[in-house]
């Protein structure tokens, strides 16, 4: 078993521009979650989904934050435009039983200057 | 603000002494609680989980606790082993809701040699 795969580890772009983050949840698991982590805020649940279809985006901070999953094997989350303050790591998460442990992927390092 | 929080954010302890990392949880409509451990550069880890019909768990040397009467979470690993350095974080789901996990800010163990 892969585990959940997250692309790329590591991105840096300028403020402004479109950042993109990918994850492929772990074959058979239906429910996928999007966190972000900070030292201010620690993990936050930005938005998850059961079976593709999103159930909860609350914690999506703002329009310029948007998450798609078009298939079951893979989702994107989306930043445009980017700014400094989205600067964090990008989780990913997945799991086939609802109120179970949730596995997650080695994340995204997203650094906006 | 976040319902579940841990209020030591560091905790040092001996190679082979026993340790006792603490979570304190705010909502009583939670009813299951996961703990996790990570690494630095990788994603939270799963390491043991209890629902609230529960005090006790325990794993292979982790052992939960769980006091609703104040809402309190404990981690004990016995024997800690150098390889049990990380931050370790509680989360919660609240009983009747979605498949949120809400999840402390976490405290650093690190193991002396």
């Amino acid at each position: 078993d892969a585990g959940v795969i997250q692309s790329p580890r590591h991105e840096v772009t300028e403020m402004g521009q479109e950042v993109t983050l990918r994850c492929k949840p772990i074959s058979g698991h239906n429910s996928l979650f999007w966190y972000r982590q900070t030292m201010m805020r620690g993990l936050e649940l930005l938005i998850y989904f059961n079976n593709n279809v999103p159930i909860d985006d609350s914690g999506m901070p703002e329009d310029r934050f948007s998450a798609k999953m078009p298939n079951a094997s893979f989702s994107t989350l989306k930043i445009q435009p980017s700014e400094p303050r989205d600067s964090a790591v990008y989780f990913c998460a997945s799991t086939s039983v609802p109120r179970s442990p949730l596995h997650f992927g080695n994340g995204t390092r997203l650094t906006v200057t | 603000g976040e319902s579940v929080g841990l209020h030591l954010p560091t905790l040092s302890v001996q190679e082979g002494d026993n340790s006792i990392i603490n979570c304190a949880y705010s909502n009583s409509a939670s009813d299951y609680f996961i703990w996790y451990k990570q690494e630095s550069g990788k994603g939270p880890q799963f390491i043991i989980d209890i629902r609230s019909n529960m005090d006790k768990r325990q794993g292979q040397r982790v052992t939960v606790l769980l006091n609703k009467t104040v809402k309190h979470l404990s981690l004990q690993i016995a024997a800690t082993q150098p390889g049990d350095s990380a931050v370790y974080f509680c989360a919660e789901n609240i009983q009747g809701g979605s498949e949120k996990l809400v999840f402390g800010k976490g405290t650093k163990l690190t193991v002396n040699p």
